[in-house]
């Protein structure tokens, strides 16, 4: 089992739609959950980070962690062209303090 | 400015010789990482050092090397043990506020002849 898994995709939407990525973690005691924004050819960015169970808002995007679960999510509303991309799940181990990422889920916002 | 410099961005290596990859930030952080991606794929972990002269293995270590003799510098050295060198490898660093936010550098890109 891989320790960080996401849906490769590609998903696509229609531009005003909601995106949802999902990613699942298989450590247990991890405690930090990181969604990176990448465009092809250029080096990730941070877009959104959380520690707590429940939601986290930022502009348009929201990430949503369950614990119990393993799952964390991120959600984009109203999309745009611009938010095409692929988007990196990482997840911090706080025993060995590496961060580690998922394969990564490719997302097509269609005008 | 503040930033994270890579280099060179493309780089050619012949079979058999080792390549050097630099890595130097100048945002003061403590921790800095090395990761590998491959087409179509997530970044996985070579190496990391969260102080000066001190660096821990990742999950790909093997075929590689580092050094952390300065705060600001973190080169890579892929060797020729490396059986499948060709790649877009990423740096990054992190100030450790916010454990786990990672800055990247704009990468390298070494493509193995």
């Amino acid at each position: 089992q891989k320790e960080v898994e996401q849906n490769s995709g590609p998903l696509s939407v229609p531009e005003g739609a909601i995106a949802s990525l999902n990613c699942t973690y298989s450590d247990r005691g991890s405690q930090s959950f990181f969604w990176y924004r990448q465009y092809s050819g250029k080096s990730p960015e941070l877009i959104m980070f959380i520690y707590s169970n429940g939601d986290k808002e930022d502009g348009r995007f929201t990430a949503q962690l369950n614990k119990a679960s393993q799952y964390v999510s991120l959600l984009i509303r109203d999309s745009q062209p611009s938010d095409s991309a692929t988007y990196l799940c990482a997840v911090m181990k706080t025993s060995y303090d590496k961060v580690i990422f998922g394969p990564g889920t490719s997302l097509s916002v269609i005008p | 400015d503040g930033g994270i410099t890579q280099s060179p961005k493309y780089l050619f290596r012949k079979e058999g010789q080792n390549v050097t990859l630099s890595c130097e930030q100048n945002l003061n952080h403590d921790a800095m990482y090395w990761y590998r991606q491959d087409p179509g794929q997530g970044l996985r972990l070579i190496y990391y050092s969260q102080i000066v002269n001190d660096f821990q293995k990742g999950d790909i270590a093997e075929g590689y090397s580092v050094s952390r003799e300065k705060k600001e510098s973190f080169p890579l050295t892929v060797t020729s043990a490396q059986k499948n060198p060709t790649a877009f490898y990423l740096c990054a660093s992190s100030p450790g506020l916010v454990a786990g936010e990672l800055f990247f550098g704009e990468g390298s890109r070494l493509t193995v002849l």
